[in-house]
C-alpha cells in the first residue's frame, strides 16, 4: 500500500539550532512530495513540494527539503530554528495512479528558548 | 482576500442527530477534500471532489455524507451512523483533482459530542 512514515512523533530543539525532520515514502515511482505544517488548533499552510528536477527544493520561512531517491527520503530542514517554528510538521505524498494525497502522522516540533 | 472558510469553529452533537460542517472556498478551485484529524494521527481522507456535481468516497466515508451543487461549497454530514465523530474537521481545495496541486486548508471546524 501506498504510504508516508514519519519516524519521529516529537523532536525539540533549542532555539538557533538546526533542525531535520525526517519523511519516508514507500517504494515504488516517485510521488509528488510535499510537506505542509500546522499550528494549534489550525489549518495546514505549505511549506514546499517536489516534482522533479533539482533534489534540493527552498521553502517558504527558511525551510529546505531533499530528495533521496535511493533512501526513498524527503527530509525536511531549517539551520536555524526560531521559537515561531513550533508547529505540527507533516509530510505527504500523491501518487499519479492514486491521485488522493497521502499523509504521515505527523512530527511536532517544540522549541526551547 | 481568496480563501477557505470553515464554519462552526467548534460544533456540539448529541446523540443520535445529524451535523453539517460548511466549507466554502473563493479561489475558483475545481477539487475540494474533507479530512479527518485524531490526536496523533494524520490526515484521513473522508470524500472528495473534483468537480462541482461530482464526489467520491476516500479512506473513511462511513457515516458521513457530502453534495457539491456549487463549485465554491463543499459542505459535509456526519450522520448519526457515525459512531466515533470527536474529531478535528479540515477542507480543502486545489486548483485541479491530484498530481503536483497543492491543496489549500480551511482553519478546521472541531466535532464534540455531548
Amino acid at each position: 500500500a501506498q504510504s508516508v512514515t514519519q519516524p519521529d512523533i516529537h523532536i525539540t530543539v533549542s532555539e538557533g539550532a538546526s533542525l531535520e525532520l525526517r519523511c519516508n515514502y514507500s517504494y515504488g515511482a516517485t510521488p509528488y512530495l510535499f510537506w505542509y505544517v500546522q499550528s494549534p488548533g489550525q489549518g495546514l499552510q505549505l511549506l514546499l513540494k517536489y516534482f522533479s528536477g533539482d533534489t534540493l527544493v527552498q521553502g517558504i520561512k527558511g525551510f529546505e527539503a531533499e530528495f533521496k531517491r535511493s533512501q526513498s527520503s524527503f527530509n525536511l530542514r531549517k539551520p536555524s530554528v526560531h521559537w515561531s517554528d513550533a508547529a505540527e510538521y507533516f509530510c505527504a505524498a500523491v501518487y499519479t495512479n492514486a491521485g488522493k494525497s497521502t499523509f504521515g502522522d505527523g512530527t511536532t516540533l517544540t522549541v526551547k528558548p | 482576500d481568496g480563501g477557505i472558510t470553515q464554519s462552526p469553529k467548534y460544533l456540539f452533537r448529541k446523540e443520535g442527530q445529524n451535523v453539517t460542517l460548511s466549507c466554502e472556498q473563493n479561489l475558483n478551485h475545481d477539487a475540494m477534500y474533507w479530512y479527518r484529524q485524531d490526536p496523533g494521527q494524520g490526515l484521513r481522507l473522508i470524500y472528495y471532489s473534483q468537480i462541482v456535481n461530482d464526489f467520491q468516497k476516500g479512506d473513511i466515508a462511513e457515516g458521513y455524507s457530502v453534495s457539491r451543487e456549487k463549485k465554491e461549497s463543499f459542505p459535509l454530514t456526519v450522520t448519526s451512523a457515525q459512531k466515533n465523530p470527536t474529531a478535528f474537521y479540515l477542507c480543502a481545495s486545489s486548483m485541479n483533482f491530484g498530481g503536483g496541486e497543492t491543496q489549500y486548508f480551511g482553519p478546521g471546524t472541531r466535532l464534540l459530542v455531548l
